[in-house]
């Protein structure tokens, strides 16, 4: 089965400084690995999405990367803030399969002023 | 727009008794999805339906059946909860044909005693 893994460690960090999220997955590529951000009692909302031939992708203070031969997928926040402090989600998605999405169990970010 | 709605928000029931998850969207989406969210266990998906007048098995259908009403609605049913099924529910629609990104609703928080 294809496995989406995530750092459970909550992961603290000071204002200002830069957040680095890890996701790997097994097997072979996904098609697409998308991030959402999941505040406590709430649904998780989209925040970038990645291809498979993209090493790259940015949204303002947001970047993902993806590297195939790793099998492993970075998130990004640049001049963190304490609004920043959520649970991020990494997600697979094979192109052949109803965009059925497989996600990890999320990392917790915490940023302190 | 309200996007993707729950009903209801929270729900307490008792082993084997039975009730039924609303989920409606107003955003024309082909597709919706209904998770269970566990602590530590990330998303997993339940049901999802393509297009109206399908339904597929995802990753946990056991214990749980769904109708896609129309377009706009998704229902999840549990004909005899029990406490293995104590979770937050999530709903979620998106567009196809494509790698388009989820929407989700605000969650079922259900518990079964």
């Amino acid at each position: 089965s294809q496995k989406i893994e995530q750092n459970s460690e909550a992961l603290n960090i000071q204002e200002g400084k830069t957040a680095t999220l890890t996701c790997n997955y097994t097997n072979y590529s996904p098609a697409y690995l998308q991030w959402y951000r999941q505040d406590p009692g709430r649904g998780p909302v989209f925040l970038l999405l990645i291809r498979e031939n993209e090493k790259e992708k940015r949204k303002e203070r947001l970047k993902v990367t993806f590297d195939t031969t790793l099998k492993q997928s970075l998130f990004h926040i640049t001049a963190s803030q304490p609004a920043d402090s959520a649970t991020y989600l990494c997600a697979r998605m094979n192109n052949n399969a109803g965009n059925m999405l497989t996600f990890g169990g999320g990392t917790r970010l915490m940023v302190k002023p | 727009n309200a996007g993707v709605t729950q009903t209801p928000k929270f729900q307490v029931l008792k082993t084997g008794q039975s009730m039924t998850l609303q989920c409606a969207q107003d955003m024309n989406h082909n597709s919706m999805y209904w998770y269970r969210q566990d602590p530590g266990m990330g998303l997993r998906l339940i049901y999802y339906s393509a297009s109206e007048g399908t339904t597929d098995k995802g990753e946990v259908p056991n214990g749980y059946n769904v109708s896609r009403l129309n377009k706009r609605e998704f229902s999840l049913r549990l004909e005899s909860a029990a406490p293995s099924q104590t979770s937050v529910y999530f709903c979620a629609s998106s567009q196809t044909g494509g790698a388009y990104e989820q929407y989700f609703g605000p969650g079922t928080r259900l518990t079964v005693t």
